[in-house]
């Protein structure tokens, strides 16, 4: 099976830089992209293919890859921030796969 | 602008069935392929099923393979989600996901609110 694997937790200050990993075999040959998700609220897409940023997303937001371990960085984090984010990655050319990472939660001390 | 709306949720005992719809609009609903994620209570996020934008291909995660089935009407601009023989660990909130517009393999650009099923005798 394929798997996506996050950090439970991670905790910044305001203004400082958050750093969340996801690392899976399959994704030097997949995308990764990215998704905040706030309590009650259904998921937003944040990051998409490793580094791109859907209009509306804050530039604050980037992406990163580096062989198995793709990287979301939050620069200059804010108390609105806070929430839980999920790496996902997908194939669809051989047997057809969606794969979420166990999501992570940032908290903004 | 995209609006995903679920509904058909409830409470259901365990072995029942439930079919679940999305209702779509602000987009051209035939043009997609559309996804079930799911999400049980303070757990993360599982992919459900995601059906080609004709309904040609099917595909469904291993957990659910055999009992579920999705399917749409594009005449409607609704997609739906048949739950059959349904489990205490079917319990969980079932979102609809567009699929996106941004390349690569499956994505989810935008997202309904979802809806609660809970699985109980």
């Amino acid at each position: 099976s394929y798997e996506l694997t996050q950090p439970p937790s991670v905790s910044v200050s305001p203004g400082q830089t958050a750093r969340i990993t996801c690392s899976g075999d399959a994704l030097p040959k997949q995308y990764a992209y990215w998704y905040q998700q706030k309590p009650g609220q259904a998921p937003v897409l944040v990051i998409y293919k490793d580094s791109e940023r859907p209009s509306g997303i804050p530039e604050r937001f980037s992406g990163s890859s580096s062989g198995t371990t793709v990287t979301l960085t939050i620069s200059g984090v804010q108390a609105e921030d806070e929430a839980d984010y999920y790496c996902q990655s997908a194939d669809s050319s051989g047997t057809f796969y969606v794969v979420f990472g166990g999501g992570t939660k940032l908290t903004v001390l | 602008q995209v609006q995903l709306v679920e509904s058909g949720g409830g409470v259901v005992q365990p072995g029942g069935s439930l079919r679940l719809s999305c209702a779509a609009s602000g987009f051209t609903f035939s043009s997609y392929g559309m996804h079930w994620v799911r999400q049980a209570p303070g757990k993360g996020l599982e992919w459900v099923a995601f059906i080609r934008y004709d309904g040609s291909n099917k595909y469904y995660a291993d957990s659910v393979k055999g009992r579920f089935t999705i399917s749409r009407d594009n005449s409607k601009n609704t997609l739906y989600l048949q739950m059959n023989s349904l489990r205490a660990e079917d319990t969980a909130v079932y979102y609809c996901a567009k699929d996106g517009d941004y390349g690569g393999n499956s994505n989810f650009d935008y997202w309904g609110q979802g809806t609660l099923v809970t699985v109980s005798s």
